[in-house]
């Protein structure tokens, strides 16, 4: 079974501050990790995603995530964010042995104040 | 970059009544999918569709909810009788054999009433 916590349902910073929205998954194998961002009536868009390789992974928008093992992590940071950062954001897992299905978290609402 | 389509963008209907959503996936990916979000809660995965069959299907995917792909463009989601609690957007996704990453459509709010 694979699923994920977003532990916050709501993430309030000032625009130029940094901004973190965390994750935490659970998998039987080695996961696939992503982000997908949705603003308000449009579908989801892809962010990021983590495979293999650099625990770091850049992605669109500025965005970027760190992949922590022994933690079961993967926080979404941007350094500064902006008004136009406000959405919100989905955390999503799936086993590497597994076919595409994505498990997503409950979903985390951005406000980005100017 | 190309994109899923998904009409309609809103449908209504009556307790009781067929309802088909409609999706044109991106045309070389061969891995389909519907997921649905009820207003407030998580994105929930439906079913996942390959090489003309169903791969895998959740445990809201019942008797009353059947997909097709009826003429190798269109991927369509049939609910034979709504419910009032079948009120959700619903989300069509697609991706090629070797790309990790789910393409989503912009989906369809479908309210029972």
């Amino acid at each position: 079974a694979q699923s994920v916590a977003q532990p916050e349902d709501q993430v309030n910073v000032a625009e130029g501050n940094p901004l973190t929205v965390k994750c935490t998954y659970s998998v039987s194998g080695n996961p696939y990790l992503f982000w997908y961002v949705q603003y308000p009536n449009r579908g989801l868009q892809f962010l990021l995603k983590y495979i293999t390789g650099d625990n770091l992974v850049k992605g669109s928008y500025g965005f970027e995530a760190e992949f922590n093992k022994s933690q079961t992590s993967f926080h979404l940071k941007k350094p500064s964010a902006l008004v136009s950062d406000s959405a919100l954001y989905f955390c999503a897992v799936r086993d590497m042995w597994g076919d595409y299905k994505l498990s997503f978290g409950a979903g985390t609402t951005v406000t980005v104040r100017a | 970059e190309p994109e899923v389509t998904q009409t309609p963008s809103h449908q209504v209907t009556q307790m009781g009544q067929e309802v088909i959503l409609r999706c044109v996936p991106i045309s070389n990916h061969l891995y389909f999918y519907w997921y649905r979000q009820i207003l407030g809660q998580k994105v929930e995965f439906l079913v996942s569709f390959y090489n003309n069959e169903i791969s895998e299907k959740s445990e809201i995917f019942d008797d009353q909810f059947s997909v097709e792909r009826p003429d190798g463009s269109n991927f369509t989601l049939k609910i034979r009788s709504t419910k009032l609690e079948d009120s959700a957007m619903y989300f069509c996704a697609s991706t090629p054999p070797v790309n990790e990453k789910l393409f989503f459509g912009s989906g369809t709010q479908l309210s029972v009433l």
